[in-house]
């Protein structure tokens, strides 16, 4: 079975323009979460997809926003970006909850200028 | 809401000694404990895992072990190996959210 997926894998942008990082999850799972890891900060909760539904949220701006689609597949979008947005994005994957086993991709590193 | 915290930082052990990095929760609903492996570049991967109603398990080299009274769970690494260095996540999950600690950096000497 593949494991999770996201694209691209690298990501460079400048402050004030927007970005989309994509997220396929192991087959079957139905929910999405996804995390911004820094070295400062650790692994941060951004939000969590189920059934195209968020079903949680972290404590971050209304910049991070996020969809999922009815094949599971997820995005998420941030706008405006700043520099502090630079991090590595996880996208996780479980069956049911984020409180069950998860399953993480590659992640995608974002690096703002 | 959960409080992770997560012992040592970073960890250097000679190819062959035991490496153990602890945790400990706050919130005594939390009932589910993974552990993660992340390597340079890549995302974080489940090692072992272990449910409250359960005080140890093992899996080859790697063990964890629970004390739900005392609210931590370590995480034990026996016959280390150079490609046993990587970040180690702990994270506790009750039914409604989980939280990660901050990560031990290992590092295993050849």
């Amino acid at each position: 079975k593949a494991g999770v997926t996201q694209t691209p894998r690298y990501l460079i942008k400048t402050r004030g323009q927007q970005v989309t990082l994509s997220c396929s999850p192991i087959s079957g799972h139905r929910s999405v979460s996804w995390y911004q890891q820094t070295p400062g900060q650790g692994l941060q909760f951004l939000f969590e997809y189920f059934s195209e539904t968020q079903r949680n949220k972290g404590n971050f701006p209304g910049r991070f926003s996020g969809r999922q689609f009815s094949n599971s597949r997820s995005e998420m979008n941030v706008s405006t970006l700043e520099l502090g947005d630079s991090a590595l994005y996880l996208c996780a994957s479980s069956f049911g909850t984020r409180t069950e086993t998860q399953y993480f991709g590659p992640g995608t590193r974002l690096l703002v200028l | 809401g959960e409080n992770v915290e997560q012992h040592p930082s970073t960890l250097s052990v000679q190819e062959g000694d035991s490496a153990v990095i602890k945790c400990t929760y706050s919130d005594s609903a939390s009932n589910y404990f993974p552990w993660y492996k992340q390597e340079l570049g890549k995302g974080p991967q489940l090692i072992i895992d272990i449910r409250s109603n359960v005080g140890e398990k093992k899996d080859q080299r790697i063990a964890v072990t629970l004390n739900k009274t005392a609210k931590h769970f370590s995480l034990h690494i026996t016959e280390t190996q150079p490609e046993d260095s990587a970040v180690y996540f702990c994270a506790a999950n009750n039914n409604n959210d989980m939280r990660f600690g901050a990560g031990t950096r290992l590092t295993v000497k050849p």
